[in-house]
């Protein structure tokens, strides 16, 4: 089985500027989670879906989004763009109600 | 709310034995997994535990005692890939939330 895939692995914005990222979970996966991951701060859950709908989302402003296709693919998206949204954006994969999250490589997102 | 707390940093000797601790707080349990991540690398998963006790894959090994909110990870006759960042991870609901990490070093 493929694994968690995400587009773009690196990208450079601006600020004020908007980003899409994309994440293809492992067959079979409907549910999708984002994270984002800083130095010192770990993972922090940006939100979940399961079958086209957001079941969670973590403490981030609304500038941060994310939907589910019907076949299961997630995108993110970053508007207004603050120095501060560097990161590693991360998406996991896994089955409804599992415990075990499939990693994606990441996105490494620098604003400037 | 919820929040993890496990040890920012840990060094150990290669051949050695690591215990990294974590405690949890949530509004709902499930269980604690344990996650390892190498520098540049996607976290994988290592271990779940939803009951008290020990699990044993390998060199490695989780406790949980719920009645604690405590759980750790244990890893034997450490090797220098083992050199990487540990994350507690708990389930509350359908989100999985994961502690900071804790950065492991390993000596020759």
């Amino acid at each position: 089985k493929a694994g968690v895939t995400q587009t773009p692995r690196y990208l450079i914005k601006t600020r004020g500027q908007q980003v899409t990222l994309s994440c293809s979970p492992i067959s079979g996966h409907r549910s999708v989670s984002w994270y984002q991951q800083t130095p010192g701060q770990g993972l922090q859950f940006l939100f979940e879906y399961f079958s086209e709908t957001q079941r969670n989302k973590g403490n981030f402003p609304g500038r941060f989004s994310g939907r589910q296709f019907s076949n299961s693919r997630s995108e993110m998206n970053v508007s207004t763009l603050e120095l501060g949204d560097s990161a590693l954006y991360l998406c996991a994969s896994g089955l409804a109600g599992g415990d075990e999250q499939y990693f994606g490589p990441g996105t490494r997102l620098t604003v400037t | 709310g919820q929040s993890l707390e496990q040890p920012s940093e840990v060094t150990a000797v290669e051949g050695a034995i690591v215990q990294i601790n974590c405690t949890y707080q949530t509004s709902g349990f499930y269980g604690l997994s344990w996650y390892q991540q190498h520098d540049g690398g996607a976290p994988t998963f290592l271990s779940y535990n939803a009951l008290d006790g020990l699990e044993e894959t390998g060199r490695f090994s989780s406790f949980l005692s719920r009645s604690d909110s405590y759980g750790y990870l244990l890893l034997q006759e450490l090797q220098m890939k083992d050199s990487a960042s540990y994350f507690c991870a708990v389930r509350e609901g359908d989100k999985i939330i994961f502690g900071k990490g804790t950065r492991l070093h390993i000596l020759p």
